[in-house]
């Protein structure tokens, strides 16, 4: 089963826009990770957060996490075609770092 | 470095012969795992290891598939016999540690025919 779930499904925005996507998940967790898939590749981890984290920043992203709601978001701000790809999260909840990944956000940037 | 390396990256073959897909993680990264990803399915964790040794193989669909790890740096997920359900994008990762990035290989396609 998945622990956790990416909202919207699909996104598909402008060039300069910001892509907004959420995670949510079930139960407690050590970290949340955020990945990137293009078509037909393998998987780039972006970023990294841990529970005792609220907001983590990399170049043009932007991660929160709140461990109250079980949820976190990750913000693409200023988007540009390259960033069409699947984004998935994965909650770290075991001992051994053993990742569950969501279904995916599809995003799609138009110029 | 070169990143994780998988090989073949992709593979054909007919129902019932054994498969064999490869994996080389990053020197120094002492976990390793394999995955599958499928439209209906998504991406599902077979097995991982940890150290050269399998931790949770509870992802592992049937008897049909195994895994090894004999060294720190080479791993086998074997399918024999393979069906057509087995048709899949196979992810292998590995990352230092627990608890941290997991680095992916570019995946093996495999259609069973």
């Amino acid at each position: 089963s998945q622990q956790g779930e990416e909202d919207p499904q699909a996104l598909s925005i402008q060039e300069g826009e910001n892509a907004t996507m959420n995670c949510s998940y079930k139960t407690s967790i050590n970290n949340l990770q955020w990945y990137r898939q293009n078509s037909g590749r393998g998987l780039v981890h972006l970023i990294l957060i841990r529970s005792n984290e609220r907001e983590k920043h990399s170049g043009r992203l932007r991660v929160t996490l709140d461990t109250s709601k079980k949820s976190s978001s990750l913000l693409i701000t200023a988007s540009r075609a390259a960033d069409t790809a699947s984004y998935f999260c994965a909650t770290a909840a075991d001992s051994w770092g053993k990742l569950q990944f969501g279904a995916g956000t599809q995003v799609v940037v138009t110029p | 470095d070169a990143g994780v390396i998988q090989s073949p990256r992709h593979e054909v073959t007919e129902m019932g012969q054994e498969v064999t897909l490869r994996c080389k993680p990053i020197s120094g990264h002492n976990s390793l795992f394999w995955y599958r990803q499928t439209m209906m399915r998504g991406l599902e964790l077979l097995i991982y290891f940890n150290n050269n040794v399998p931790i949770d193989d509870s992802g592992m669909p049937e008897d049909r598939f195994s895994a090894k790890m004999p060294n720190a740096s080479f791993s086998t997920l074997k399918i024999q016999p393979s069906e057509p359900r087995d048709s899949a994008v196979y992810f292998c990762a590995s990352s230092f540690d627990t608890y941290n990035e997991q680095f992916f290989g570019p995946g093996t396609r495999l259609t069973v025919l």
